[in-house]
């Protein structure tokens, strides 16, 4: 069955990155995209960006140009995401989900704390 | 960026009564390809989202039939037909016609 398994949860503090992975199984890992979303605390949804893992290309919200990088290791069919600069309001959950147009198959999520 | 807006935030529902929540969008979600690319996402406490419903009214796989979507162009509906207690939760509209992909500030489905 498809699964997306995410890494642990990270405490970091402000001014250093981030790197969360995103392990795919049970289907072709390049075959389809991968988006990321973020979720603070009582808060809602918020899209982050997506990444081809066939092609590597990738695209991401505007708020997060030039602090989030998207990248993959096709090898070992695992997807990640770098956040750098982290913010005390970067503390969230991050999520990965398969699917261009329609996120089929979520990760469980990756808790990140920004504290000093 | 196309804003989604899901009314009511909240909706509190008796168990076995229907329960409806409508998506809004600023934009027409009508693809160039003709397809409209609308989902609706469920958020049980404590869980990652789960797709419901896709492109307006398609059942993902696995999900019960008392889940149903509607709409089109710029409103969208998603109902329950008799709530059980497995559907207490946050759902979420999403859009995937544009990006950025926008969400919904979600509703929250709970019994009275």
């Amino acid at each position: 069955q498809v699964q997306l398994v995410q890494s642990g949860a990270e405490v970091k503090k402000p001014g250093a990155s981030v790197k969360v992975s995103c392990k795919a199984s049970g289907y072709s890992f390049t075959s389809y995209d991968v988006n990321w979303v973020r979720q603070a605390t009582g808060q809602g949804l918020e899209w982050m960006g997506w990444m081809n893992p066939n092609s590597g290309n990738t695209g991401y919200a505007q708020k997060f140009q030039g602090r989030v990088t998207l990248t993959r290791n096709t090898s070992i069919s695992t997807a990640y995401m770098e956040l750098s600069s982290l913010r005390s309001d970067d503390t969230a959950v991050y999520y990965c989900a398969r699917g261009s147009r329609v996120t089929e198959h979520w990760g469980q999520g990756t808790l990140v704390t920004v504290s000093s | 960026d196309i804003v989604m807006t899901q009314t009511p935030l909240s909706s509190p529902v008796t168990l076995g009564q229907p329960a409806s929540i409508s998506c809004r969008s600023s934009q027409s979600l009508v693809h160039s390809d003709g397809n409209t690319y609308l989902s609706w996402l469920q958020q049980r406490p404590g869980q990652p989202p789960r797709l419901l419903i896709y492109k307006i009214s398609n059942r993902f796989s696995g999900v019960p039939d008392r889940f149903s979507g509607s709409g089109a162009g710029t409103d969208f509906t998603l109902k329950i037909s008799r709530v059980e207690a497995e559907d207490v939760g946050l759902y979420y509209c999403m859009q995937a016609t544009q990006f950025p992909r926008t969400f919904g500030q979600g509703t929250k489905v709970e019994i009275k």
